[in-house]
């Protein structure tokens, strides 16, 4: 299984800032990488797919980049509704595996 | 626009089994890919499994291999998932989720399944 890894665990910061999340993959995955947001007691909701994809409805503060082993979600500009856990997954093969989440939390 | 509702939640004895159902509306569902993804109290997502209603195969996780049925009936535009043999630690919300090319695009609110004697 490819094993995905996420850093930091967990994220203090203030409305405004900018936001870098990290995952790694355990082996080349291409592009195959996806970022989801989940709210408490909420389902995940897709930010991104194939790396840099924005889905639909997403506002254009998120983006996302990188290739084979190494991606970032960036959050140009925090608002109040971006704190949250965020989950990156591969897509390369089954069984699909995700990151162990990072939460964002307000400074 | 594609919904999917889910059935409620479940209380479950140690070794008995669970069925969650999952139902869509708003588009093709022969078409979909509909994956079941799990997330243990406090804890990350896992990916079960998941089955393409039209053909009717579905694909487990190793992990799951012999314990998870995943099924799909097209009359209804549901599917279903059981899981067996159930232990405290299958004690989790569970996630239907329609699939595109492996990432998870429209999800289910969600079956809590507590599982404890």
């Amino acid at each position: 299984d490819i094993q995905m890894t996420q850093s930091p665990s967990s994220l203090s910061a203030s409305v405004g800032d900018r936001v870098t999340i990290t995952c790694r993959a355990s082996q080349s995955i291409s592009s195959y990488l996806n970022w989801y947001q989940q709210k408490p007691g909420k389902a995940p909701n897709l930010l991104i797919y194939a790396a840099f994809s924005l889905q639909s409805g997403v506002p254009p503060r998120f983006s996302g980049s990188g290739s084979g082993t190494d991606f970032t979600l960036t959050i140009s500009s925090l608002q109040p509704a971006d704190f949250a856990t965020y989950y990156c997954q591969q897509s390369y093969s089954t069984p699909y595996t995700f990151g162990q989440g990072t939460k964002l939390e307000i400074k | 626009q594609v919904q999917l509702v889910q059935s409620g939640a479940e209380v479950k004895k140690p070794a008995s089994s669970v069925k969650v159902s999952c139902k869509a509306s708003g588009g093709t569902f022969s078409s979909y890919v509909i994956s079941w993804v799990r997330q243990a109290p406090g804890q990350g997502l896992e990916w079960m499994g998941g089955i393409i209603p039209i053909l009717g195969t579905a694909n487990y996780a190793q992990k799951f291999q012999g314990r998870v049925t995943i099924t799909a009936d097209e009359s209804t535009s549901t599917a279903h998932m059981e899981l067996s043999s159930l232990r405290s630690e299958d004690t989790a919300v569970y996630y239907c989720a329609i699939t595109d090319r492996g990432y998870f695009q429209h999800w289910g609110q969600g079956t809590l399944v507590t599982v404890s004697s």
